[in-house]
């Protein structure tokens, strides 16, 4: 199986920095998900990684590391908009495309 | 825009009852999925189907079953429904990116009660 934590809520004010880490153990592994999830509604995808190395898309990065079974999701300039569920997930080689999630990091933005 | 719809946004059953909930999905992905979502556990993989009347089990498949008889629609059966079978049920598709990976897109999620 996978073990896949990630830290259960953040708070931080709009306009600051909140990196969102997530670890994991898994054998086979063959890329991570980040996705957002608002109250109520359904996850939507966010980024991908597979190689080491950080992957950026606006106000939203992604970082990996396979050696260390680490990764981490950074929002910048947070909008109160960003206040969400934020979903780590696994997939692996022999998985035909199954997720494992983490239990979501709950971001709530103040103003 | 892929599109994932589920039949029910809200459904409340009584103990014992036999519940359907359909998932259908536009642009001829493959792998369907269920997942419960519950508050400090996740999203749990309940049952996946990665073509027509194929299945396989996931993380937590006991006391449900599937169905998929045509490539877009992915149906969850809970048998014989339980309390401890509320929660929010979601379906997704999925389709292998070019980048790598297979990306899921998830319909609404259907929130069951179970009295």
């Amino acid at each position: 199986g996978q073990n896949i934590d990630q830290p259960t809520e953040m708070t931080a004010t709009e306009g600051a920095i909140v990196q969102i880490n997530c670890t994991y153990q898994t054998s086979g592994f063959n890329g991570l998900f980040w996705y957002q999830q608002h109250a109520g509604e359904a996850p939507t995808f966010l980024s991908y990684n597979v190689l080491d190395g950080l992957e950026e898309k606006g106000r939203f990065s992604s970082f990996l590391s396979r050696s260390k079974g680490y990764s981490y999701l950074l929002l910048k300039e947070l909008q109160m908009k960003d206040s969400a569920s934020y979903l780590c997930a696994v997939v692996t080689t022999d998985s035909w495309g199954k997720l494992q999630f983490g239990a979501g990091t709950q971001v709530v933005v103040t103003p | 825009d892929v599109k994932v719809t589920q039949s029910s946004r809200y459904l409340v059953k009584r103990t014992g009852e036999k519940v359907f909930l359909e998932c259908v999905q536009d642009m001829d992905h493959e792998n369907m999925f269920w997942y419960r979502q519950d508050p400090g556990l996740g999203l749990r993989l309940i049952y996946f189907s990665y073509d027509v009347k194929m299945k396989e089990k996931g993380d937590i498949p006991e006391g449900y079953s599937v169905s998929r008889e045509k490539k877009e629609r992915f149906s969850l059966i809970l048998e014989s429904a339980s309390t401890n079978q509320t929660s929010m049920y979601l379906c997704a598709s999925s389709f292998p990116r070019v980048a790598g990976g297979y990306e899921q897109y998830f319909g609404p999620g259907t929130r069951l009660t179970v009295t």
